[in-house]
């Protein structure tokens, strides 16, 4: 069964760059994983669907700032250009053929 | 689309939780996975249990025994059982739509789309 790994937090200064990591557990790292955005007090947002490959595709209405590229087990989120508001938890899940798991989630602060 | 959960907000321990999601904007009868998904107070996302339009369904291990999961496709709903509740279960409840399609075709995957979510507390 796919485990995903996060670190609990991150942090990145208003106007610059910030990558977070979903990590996969050997012999998966061909999953697909999705990223999802929590922003305190709402429901999680689907951002995007990341392959192995590095392609992905975001979900309608998420800003050109947030991409997404992969390095082997290794899938990675990057927000261009930070806001105040995305302050949030951000989860990774996959799924293999009949489960779904979610990552623990980093919660990024806007300093 | 839109998904809306629906059900009570407290529900006594050893009692069934009830919750139904409704969907607008799209019929589940064309296709994709519809899911539940929990958050317990302060703390991460864990995945319930999803559900097809054929009535297939796919549960948590760690839930399975507690669980069943129906879809009314007529109504464009589907609905989660959760018997035996303990104060464990007190959570946010989220319902999605999950998987991808592509032609006639569909497959079990990520959540796309996430309803807002519902406090269910289990306490007497």
């Amino acid at each position: 069964q796919p485990v995903l790994t996060q670190s609990s937090s991150a942090s990145a200064s208003l106007g610059s760059s910030v990558t977070l990591t979903c990590t996969l557990n050997s012999g998966h790292s061909s999953f697909i994983i999705a990223w999802h955005q929590q922003q305190p007090g709402k429901a999680p947002r689907f951002l995007m669907k990341l392959e192995s490959s590095g392609n992905y595709n975001k979900g309608s209405g998420v800003p050109d700032r947030f991409s997404g590229s992969s390095a082997g087990a290794d899938r990675y989120l990057t927000i261009s250009h930070v806001q105040s508001d995305d302050e949030a938890d951000y989860y990774c899940e996959t799924w293999d053929t009949n489960t779904h798991i979610f990552g623990g989630g980093t919660r990024l602060t806007v300093l | 689309v839109h998904l809306r959960e629906s059900g009570p907000g407290l529900v006594k321990p050893s009692e069934t939780l009830s919750l139904t999601c409704t969907v607008s904007g799209y019929s589940i009868s064309s296709g994709y996975y519809w899911g539940w998904i929990r958050q317990p107070p302060g703390k991460g996302l864990e995945w319930i249990g999803t559900v097809y339009q054929s009535g297939s369904t796919f549960y948590s291990p760690s839930l399975k025994s507690r669980i069943d999961i129906s879809v009314d496709t007529s109504k464009n709903q589907f609905s989660l059982n959760l018997n035996s509740v303990t104060a464990a279960d007190t959570a946010v409840y989220f319902c999605a739509r999950e998987g991808y399609c592509s032609g006639s075709s569909c497959y079990f995957g990520g959540a796309d789309s996430w309803g807002q979510g519902t406090l269910v507390t289990v306490s007497s």
